[in-house]
């Protein structure tokens, strides 16, 4: 089955820790993104990537850290320095680099500062 | 920077009865537009999108939108709802060379 696959579903850090949340592909989407989603406020883009090896800020960056060495995997790193980490966390994928493209997203991580 | 305004945050509703979700966009030159929905604890789907061409959009589940660039408005309507389709809906906009930017959601109570 092809599909966007996050883990773990759930996760809890101490403040203070750093943290990585996995997100992988098998679709052979060109295009991968990180959404943060937080009650009554939508999904803000925190970072997104086009192409192996390039990534960009979205509009909530700060804190937060990530890489694109494969096609498939785009992980996002929310560091100590993320001031308010708990939320639900969305990674999608689409299948070229453009803006119109529909995309295709994980069923989630809820993160909890504990 | 576009901007999307959803404007209602809950709407309750009775099986059978129709439904109109509200999406207003901030204007720009080319304007491309989205609504997805959430059911709960998952990611989201794609119900439907305007790119260009007909203003009357038909997506999944019977639901449709009507594009209308004089009032910024890309408004999500279903004739017949099911309780199925409980959830929470985005309305979304991206431009040429801007990422997608969501509004703020809308949460679908359908009652028995």
């Amino acid at each position: 089955d092809g599909g966007i696959t996050q883990s773990p579903k759930y996760l809890f850090r101490k403040e203070g820790q750093n943290v990585t949340l996995s997100c992988e592909q098998n679709l052979n989407h060109d295009a991968m993104y990180w959404y943060r989603q937080d009650p009554g406020q939508g999904l803000r883009l925190i970072y997104y990537s086009q192409i192996v090896n390039d990534f960009q800020k979205g509009d909530i960056a700060e804190g937060y850290s990530v890489s694109r060495e494969k096609k498939e995997s785009f992980p996002l790193t929310v560091t100590s320095a993320q001031k308010n980490p708990t939320a639900f966390y969305l990674c999608a994928s689409s299948p070229e680099r453009a803006y119109t493209d529909t995309q295709y997203f994980g069923p989630g991580t809820r993160l909890t500062v504990l | 920077a576009q901007s999307v305004t959803q404007l209602d945050s809950q709407v309750p509703v009775f099986e059978e009865a129709p439904v109109e979700l509200r999406c207003n966009y901030s204007s720009s030159v080319s304007v491309y537009l989205f609504w997805y929905v959430q059911y709960p604890n998952q990611g989201l789907q794609l119900l439907l999108k305007y790119l260009s061409g007909s203003t009357l959009v038909k997506g999944i589940n019977g639901f449709e939108a009507e594009f209308n660039k004089s009032q910024t408005s890309f408004h999500l309507r279903k004739p017949s709802v099911h309780i199925s389709d409980t959830a929470e809906y985005f309305c979304a906009v991206s431009g040429r060379n801007t990422p997608l930017v969501f509004g703020k959601g809308t949460r679908l109570s359908v009652i028995a």
